[in-house]
């Protein structure tokens, strides 16, 4: 079975720290997608990275990077240099390549940038 | 097209009653999914369509549910005889290539 877990229910910071939101992921997959996205308050999910589970580079874009380590299962996402905007839920989920290609994702994690 | 379109955006309705959204994927799409997201929770997938065919649902999605896609194009989601449970945003989602998904706004229903 596939599983997601976000243990950080909702983490505050100020504005201009770096946060890191993590992500442990479970599946006897070989091939997978893990995804982070970002909910505001507005309610849709706006997709922010895709990761292939044979491509394990981390990634940056921005003030956004992701660190994927298949040896831990982790796929954690870090915002550095935090602002105001980025005040949201993220969830991180996964997909396994067959079949339906279904999201499972985790419970999210309410960051909280205050000014 | 400009994405994925879910009518209505909010939906109250009296326990027992039925209620029905409406989901309009980005048109080359041909999969097209149901989640639903109850108030601090993740996505919770409840069907898949390729195109006109219904491929897999939910154990989530009791016989109360029931979800169409007519000509392979728009899909409704009913719900009949809705319970205060059954509160929730219901997200609809299109893709293409199997890989990453388009999200609508969502449909936030609440059973009063």
């Amino acid at each position: 079975a596939q599983k997601v877990t976000q243990a950080q229910t909702e983490i505050s910071v100020v504005e201009k720290e770096d946060v890191t939101l993590d992500c442990v992921y479970e599946t006897r997959d070989t091939t997978y997608y893990l995804f982070w996205y970002k909910q505001p308050p507005s309610g849709e999910l706006v997709f922010l990275i895709r990761r292939n589970s044979f491509d394990e580079q981390n990634e940056i874009s921005g003030r956004y990077s992701w660190n994927f380590q298949k040896s831990t299962s982790s796929f954690n996402f870090t915002i550095t240099a935090s602002q105001v905007v980025d005040s949201a839920v993220y969830f991180c989920a996964l997909s396994v390549t067959s079949g339906t290609y279904k999201y499972i994702f985790g419970t999210g994690t309410r960051l909280k940038v205050l000014a | 097209d400009t994405g994925v379109s879910q009518d209505p955006r909010h939906k109250i309705t009296k326990r027992g009653q039925n209620v029905t959204f409406r989901c309009d994927p980005i048109s080359e799409h041909n999969r097209l999914y149901w989640y639903r997201q109850t108030l601090g929770q993740g996505p919770e997938f409840l069907t898949y369509f390729q195109n006109e065919a219904q491929l897999e649902k939910s154990r989530l999605l009791s016989d109360r549910f029931s979800a169409e896609r007519p000509k392979g194009s728009f899909s409704t989601l009913e719900i009949q005889r809705t319970e205060q449970g059954d509160s929730a945003m219901y997200l609809c989602a299109s893709s293409l290539d199997a890989e990453s998904y388009t999200f609508g706004s969502g449909t936030r229903l609440t059973v009063v």
